[in-house]
């Protein structure tokens, strides 16, 4: 069964803070994903990543970075962060293969961060 | 465009009855379509995909129909089970693609 991780299941951090949010997957998955998830807005995709050192812009990637040093792991980092970045967050990932990508996005269980 | 709220679209269905949950996408281009389902505390977990040149496809105890000239989706749940009580999302992709955009959700309960 494929495993995606995520660092923490809640977090408190005050504005301003900087903030790391780890994902971890098991299965030598390709790419990787950042969503958050807030009510009434579904998914949205921050960053995404393909390989290692390799990243995409998603919709919404103003106020966050990413980093992606090894293929196992990808880090969504709040640079300062503010209260409108409260939300879930969502790692996923999903092989490169001759499957389609998105079929096999496997989702981690989510970190809720609660900026004050 | 977004829909902006603070309330899942429910969706209340006895249990044994069938469940359909419709889900209308915005990009003409899109040609692959997944719906996932999201557990209390959970991620979401992929049910069932479609692809545009086809309009029904099934999988066990679940159906997904698409509508290409009117950019609609559904999700049929035969015989629903308290287990299936979830939020559903549907998402479109443009095949080789590697971004998803999903929907907002909608909310399944299920009444014992």
């Amino acid at each position: 069964d494929v495993k995606v991780t995520q660092s923490s299941r809640y977090l408190v951090k005050r504005t301003g803070e900087k903030v790391f949010l780890e994902c971890v997957q098991d299965m030598d998955h390709e790419n990787m994903f950042w969503y958050r998830q807030d009510p009434g807005l579904g998914l949205r995709l921050i960053y995404f990543s393909y390989d290692v050192k390799m990243k995409e812009k998603g919709d919404i990637p103003e106020g966050y970075s990413v980093s992606r040093e090894k293929k196992e792991r990808f880090s969504l980092i709040l640079e300062s962060a503010s209260t409108n970045q409260t939300s879930m967050y969502l790692c996923a990932s999903s092989p490169l293969g001759q499957g389609h990508p998105s079929e096999t996005q496997y989702f981690g269980p989510g970190t809720r961060l609660l900026v004050l | 465009g977004e829909s902006v709220g603070l309330h899942l679209p429910t969706l209340s269905v006895q249990e044994g009855d069938n469940s359909i949950i419709n889900c209308a996408y915005s990009n003409s281009a899109s040609d692959y379509f997944i719906w996932y389902k999201q557990e209390s505390g959970k991620g979401p977990q992929f049910i069932i995909d479609i692809r545009s040149n086809m309009d029904k496809r099934q999988g066990q105890r679940v159906t997904v129909l698409l509508n290409k000239t009117v950019k609609h989706l559904s999700l049929q749940i035969a015989a629903t089970q308290p287990g299936d009580s979830a939020v559903y999302f549907c998402a479109e992709n443009i095949w080789g693609y590697q971004k998803v955009t999903f929907g907002i959700g909608t909310k399944l309960q299920v009444i014992p």
